[in-house]
């Protein structure tokens, strides 16, 4: 059975900084892997997917690696704004788009 | 990319109710997904719901806990049966494995 870790569980940093989010899963045989924001009364943003092909993805200030065959992906967040406060989930893509979430890291960004 | 509208957002219930969450999409999907996030825990998927077949529930739900209606290619509903105090989550709907509805915030007295 699939399982996703995250770490840190959370995360206070100031305004400028550049963080990194991690995730580790157990089961290499996926088919992609997805980052998601979760605000509060607002369900959840896909952020970056990366194919199981793929070694990385980029959008913005926002650079998530995948590798597979160690089980593990990070979430590289460039000059951190207070409105990236949220909590970044990451999911493994299985079979049928069925995710497998992790329990999230909660990002604080003070200004 | 597709977008989910959900309903109720939110709702505080009796216990021993049930509560019937809408999920409508603006194109047609064949699988729609249901998920529940438990108070300060990740997501769980619940059940794969198929037009047209039964859905396919994950292990620890069951049907009678949740019944899923699928009538059409976009819309379906899950009912949160004979509510207790446990069922307080938020419960969510997603398509294609990366679009997601709001959610509805259910809390049960």
């Amino acid at each position: 059975k699939q399982e996703v870790t995250q770490i840190p569980a959370a995360l206070s940093v100031p305004e400028g900084e550049n963080l990194v989010l991690n995730c580790s899963f157990t089961d290499s045989a996926i088919y992609n892997l997805q980052w998601f924001r979760q605000d509060p009364g607002k369900g959840l943003t896909s952020l970056l997917l990366i194919q199981s092909s793929q070694r990385e993805q980029t959008s913005g200030r926002l650079n998530a690696s995948l590798d597979k065959s160690s089980g593990r992906s990070t979430l590289y967040i460039a000059a951190s704004q207070p409105g990236d406060s949220a909590t970044y989930l990451c999911a493994v893509v299985e079979y049928g788009n069925k995710l497998v979430f992790g329990a999230g890291t909660i990002l604080r960004v003070k200004s | 990319s597709a977008v989910i509208s959900q309903k109720p957002s939110r709702d505080i219930c009796q216990r021993g109710t049930s509560l019937t969450i809408q999920c409508q999409v603006d194109s047609q999907v064949t699988m729609m997904f249901w998920y529940r996030q438990q108070p300060g825990q990740s997501l769980t998927l619940i059940a794969t719901a198929n037009q047209g077949s039964e859905a396919t529930y994950e292990s620890g739900f069951v049907i009678d806990k949740f019944p899923i209606s699928r009538p059409n290619l976009t819309f379906s509903t899950l009912t949160v049966s004979n509510m207790s105090p446990e069922d307080s989550s938020i419960y969510l709907c997603s398509v294609a494995g990366a679009f997601f509805g709001q959610g509805t915030r259910l809390t049960v007295v």
